[in-house]
């Protein structure tokens, strides 16, 4: 995972609790994504940024806000947690050159 | 919505086999095709992307493109009790967007 941070790597709420996941990559890229994967099941992209300061919505982005304030961070807001959300949630880089993407390890949160 | 469909497995193959793993799309505009093992726990890697109809070799990765068909296919020569992961299929939609399939579970006995 060089290069993708992502905190917290685990995290329990209460429905109704709030929580900002980070997602921060050191590797100049323009676009970040957002992922959420449920057992069995690949991954659904919550929100993209294709660049600093703009974001646009992915296929599963209800109950979600994102933030894009430098090119570095992407942060993924619950702002009032539904036991739907019981995920793991990925932040990822796009594929790039060399058959080369990453994404950060993943955060695990349960939603009560 | 775009339809990526694979076989959720389990695919079982020996050991020094070749493993063979497929993946329909509905979207005929698609235009990159991604393929990712995970392993149990852990982040998808990315093993390799192709875009032209054909096969494209990455040691003992080959994938495989069919535009027509709208499939694309991988095979893991040789395959290795550590190839033993869920991998996964991917294409490109419109502006940044990926779809992913549901990943079919690979096993390679010793």
């Amino acid at each position: 995972n060089a290069g993708v941070t992502q905190t917290p790597k685990f995290q329990v709420l209460k429905t109704g609790q709030s929580m900002t996941l980070q997602c921060a990559q050191d590797m100049n890229h323009n676009s970040m994504y957002w992922y959420r994967q449920d057992p069995g099941m690949g991954l659904r992209l919550i929100y993209y940024s294709a660049s600093e300061g703009t974001t646009d919505k992915g296929e599963v982005p209800n109950g979600y806000n994102v933030s894009r304030l430098n090119k570095r961070e992407f942060s993924l807001r619950l702002e009032s947690a539904a036991p739907s959300q019981t995920s793991v949630y990925f932040c990822a880089t796009p594929p790039g050159a060399e058959d080369t993407q990453y994404f950060g390890p993943g955060t695990r949160l349960t939603v009560l | 919505q775009k339809e990526v469909e694979q076989n959720s497995g389990p695919l079982s193959v020996p050991e020094g086999a070749i493993a063979s793993l497929n993946c329909t799309y509905s979207d005929r505009g698609s235009q990159s095709f991604f393929w990712y093992r995970q392993y149990s726990g852990k982040s998808p890697e990315l093993i390799m992307f192709i875009y032209s109809n054909g096969d494209k070799e990455d040691g003992r990765f080959t994938a495989q493109l069919n535009k027509a068909s709208q499939y694309v296919s991988l095979l893991i020569r040789d395959s290795q009790p550590s190839d033993s992961a869920t991998y996964l299929c991917a294409v490109s939609g419109t502006g940044n967007q990926f779809y992913f399939g549901t990943g079919t579970s690979l096993t390679v006995i010793p």
